[in-house]
């Protein structure tokens, strides 16, 4: 069975801190998606990728294809960054399976 | 440029009424979705377009129909809605399937 499992649940820290989220998945995919939903439900795209590393901002998206493994690293936390992440994976047709997601909350 | 719109943003609705979620995308994308969200649970996918005068059944399609009126639209109907389909729904595109997902802003529905 296809399936997306994201660690932690939840995840508190200082304003400052270096934050990892986790996401592992059972099969090969074609790409990996991370979300971000905010307080107020809205859904934005942050990363699309396949493999190797990509950058915005203070946010890090990294995937290891062989581990079946991707992170996400927020540098410099800041409270703004306070959402609930999720990451999504094609396992190689239309359909997305979504994981539960990582409520994040940065503390001033 | 207004993205994925999508309306209403709440209804309640009593058991076995109906209703359509409108949803509208304005950056000319082939591949259009709608999810619904249920607390503890990910998103999952109801039904998607591929592309213009196609729709295919996702993961949880029992008691939702959908018409892709054309490239720019995707809406979803409850015939008869139930208490079990209390939930989040939102609408997505993207330019291809393996392509970025925007998302609409949701709407929250509540079945009595």
């Amino acid at each position: 069975k296809n399936e997306v499992e994201q660690s932690p649940q939840n995840l508190t820290a200082q304003e400052g801190e270096f934050i990892t989220i986790n996401c592992s998945y059972s099969v090969g995919i074609s790409a990996l998606h991370w979300l971000q939903q905010h307080p107020g439900g809205g859904i934005v795209s942050l990363f699309m990728l396949s493999s190797g590393k990509k950058k915005h901002g203070r946010l890090i998206a990294t995937i290891n294809i062989q581990e079946k493994h991707s992170s996400l690293h927020i540098t410099a936390s800041h409270p703004r960054d306070s959402a609930v992440y999720i990451c999504a994976v094609n396992f190689g047709n239309e359909k997305l399976t979504f994981g539960t997601g990582t409520r994040l909350t940065i503390i001033p | 440029n207004a993205g994925v719109t999508q309306t209403p943003k709440f209804q309640v609705l009593k058991t076995g009424q109906s209703m359509t979620l409108q949803c509208a995308q304005d950056m000319n994308h082939n591949s259009m979705y709608w999810y619904r969200q249920d607390p503890g649970m990910g998103l999952r996918l109801i039904y998607y377009s591929a592309s213009e005068g196609t729709t295919d059944k996702g993961e949880v399609p029992n008691g939702y129909n959908v018409s892709r009126l054309n490239k720019r639209e995707f809406s979803l109907r409850l015939e008869s809605a139930a208490p079990s389909q209390t939930s989040v729904y939102f609408c997505a595109s993207s330019e291809q399937y393996n392509s970025p997902l925007h998302f609409g802003n949701g709407t929250r529905l509540t079945v009595t």
